[in-house]
């Protein structure tokens, strides 16, 4: 049961450089999120989705887009990469009892 | 607003002594809490969440409304205890608002 997958597990970006970052459930999960991890300011939730073909803003969302074409995986797109997108990403989906799990992340380096 | 505070961005300890992890959170509703933790090279997963009122791993959390705390508390704690400690507030049950997190050193 392989969970919550996250693909690339790194990468490095230049300044203007577009990615998107896939993730995986495999938990028939409706809920999923993605998340950036900055020290010192814990995890921000980007955007998020409650169901297939929806998807909605969180605490950060500028520059960033987000796409839920199947329900078990959630896509996030950075357009076009600044240096203030250097961060670490996790993925999550929420299952029974509101409880989130979550993909082991994607280091991001945007120079 | 609500708001999920962890004062401590570092606590050090040493093997046997209690920990006190401190978690303060601001929310006008009734609040579902958790503790997430993340070992080093692992990925972010649940400790404890204050509904189901248990121990994991020694670890023990009360939800405190009077203060609104819910601060994560073991007595003796161990070498494999080293981790970063999110503690985390649900908003209308599908988002979880986190706190900055805080890292927990114990030493030998």
């Amino acid at each position: 049961n392989a969970g919550v997958t996250q693909t690339p597990k790194f990468r490095v970006l230049k300044t203007g450089q577009s990615m998107t970052l896939l993730c995986a459930q495999d938990m028939n999960h409706e809920y999923m999120y993605w998340y950036r991890q900055d020290p010192g300011m814990g995890l921000r939730l980007i955007h998020y989705s409650v169901g297939e073909g929806t998807t909605a803003k969180g605490e950060v969302p500028d520059g960033y887009n987000v796409s839920r074409l199947k329900k078990q995986n959630f896509l996030l797109g950075l357009e076009s990469a600044a240096p203030s997108q250097t961060s670490v990403y996790f993925c999550a989906s929420m299952g029974v009892q509101n409880i989130q799990y979550f993909g082991a992340g994607t280091r991001l380096s945007v120079l | 607003a609500q708001r999920v505070t962890q004062p401590e961005k570092l606590l050090s300890v040493f093997k046997g002594a209690p920990v006190e992890l401190k978690c303060n959170y601001s929310y006008s509703g009734s609040p579902e809490l958790f503790w997430y933790v993340q070992y080093s090279r692992q990925r972010l997963q649940l400790l404890l969440r204050h509904i189901s009122r248990e121990s994991i791993k020694g670890f023990t959390a009360d939800l405190n409304k009077g203060e609104t705390s819910f601060h994560l508390k073991k007595p003796f704690a161990q070498e494999e205890d080293s981790a970063m400690y999110y503690c985390a507030l649900s908003k209308n049950t599908d988002k979880l608002i986190f706190g900055t997190g805080t890292r927990l050193q114990v030493f030998p």
